[in-house]
């Protein structure tokens, strides 16, 4: 058990749907990071923040996207579905940036 | 695009022998992770190796960095069936970013 908690563990939605993904960190963790895995893919990079503010983005779309809240907990919300949104969205804590990542077991989405 | 590429993309050997993985970069880094993938779940964090660091053991893993090249491998020495999973290079960039971004990955399967 890593120690990072996300909800849901799995999504099945719609095409034009709107879902939002929760991620609770390790506790102690102030760095957050998001990432998109595809079928047989590698992880892409996404979004990071760090103790409530956006610190890197990556390839995101703008129809995502995320926030970090007080208490540390960060959502990544996804609007405007299309198919090729199916993925396993992970999110992962750390104590420092570029530190260890300690990953959720991820949402797996799937878009109809 | 990724900045880790890893190489082979799969790799299939009998138990008990060893296991290298390549993984090539393009910028300079802070420092180069590895982890590991079981089928569908979260990635399980392996070994940091900093840039001013040539080589890391732990237990059974063995993980060298050569900055000239641009290139880490890993080596997971006498393999178990249990060693079966996708592993991931992971860099983070000197250059600003606080975001570790993953390679594609080395499909590993070890063959009792």
């Amino acid at each position: 058990d890593s120690g990072v908690t996300q909800t849901p563990k799995h999504l099945i939605t719609a095409t034009g749907q709107r879902v939002t993904l929760r991620c609770s960190p390790r506790s102690g963790d102030l760095s957050v990071y998001w990432y998109q895995q595809s079928l047989d893919q590698g992880l892409q990079f996404l979004i990071q923040y760090y103790n409530g503010e956006e610190r890197a983005k990556g390839n995101i779309l703008e129809r995502f996207s995320a926030q970090q809240f007080p208490d540390l907990h960060s959502e990544l919300n996804l609007s405007s579905l299309e198919l090729g949104d199916s993925a396993l969205y992970f999110c992962a804590s750390t104590a420092y940036p570029t530190g260890e990542l300690f990953f959720g077991e991820g949402s797996r989405l799937t878009v109809l | 695009s990724q900045q880790g590429e890893e190489d082979p993309q799969a790799l299939s050997i009998q138990e008990g022998e060893n296991a290298t993985m390549n993984c090539s970069y393009k910028t300079s880094i802070n420092n180069l992770q590895w982890y590991r993938q079981n089928s569908g779940r979260g990635l399980v964090h392996l070994i940091l190796i900093r840039s001013n660091e040539r080589e890391k053991h732990s237990g059974r893993l063995r993980v060298t960095l050569d900055t000239s090249k641009k290139s880490s491998s890993l080596l997971i020495t006498a393999s178990r069936a249990a060693d079966t999973a996708s592993y991931f290079c992971a860099t983070a960039s000197l250059q600003g970013a606080q975001k570790l971004v993953f390679g594609q990955g080395t499909r590993l399967t070890i063959n009792p």
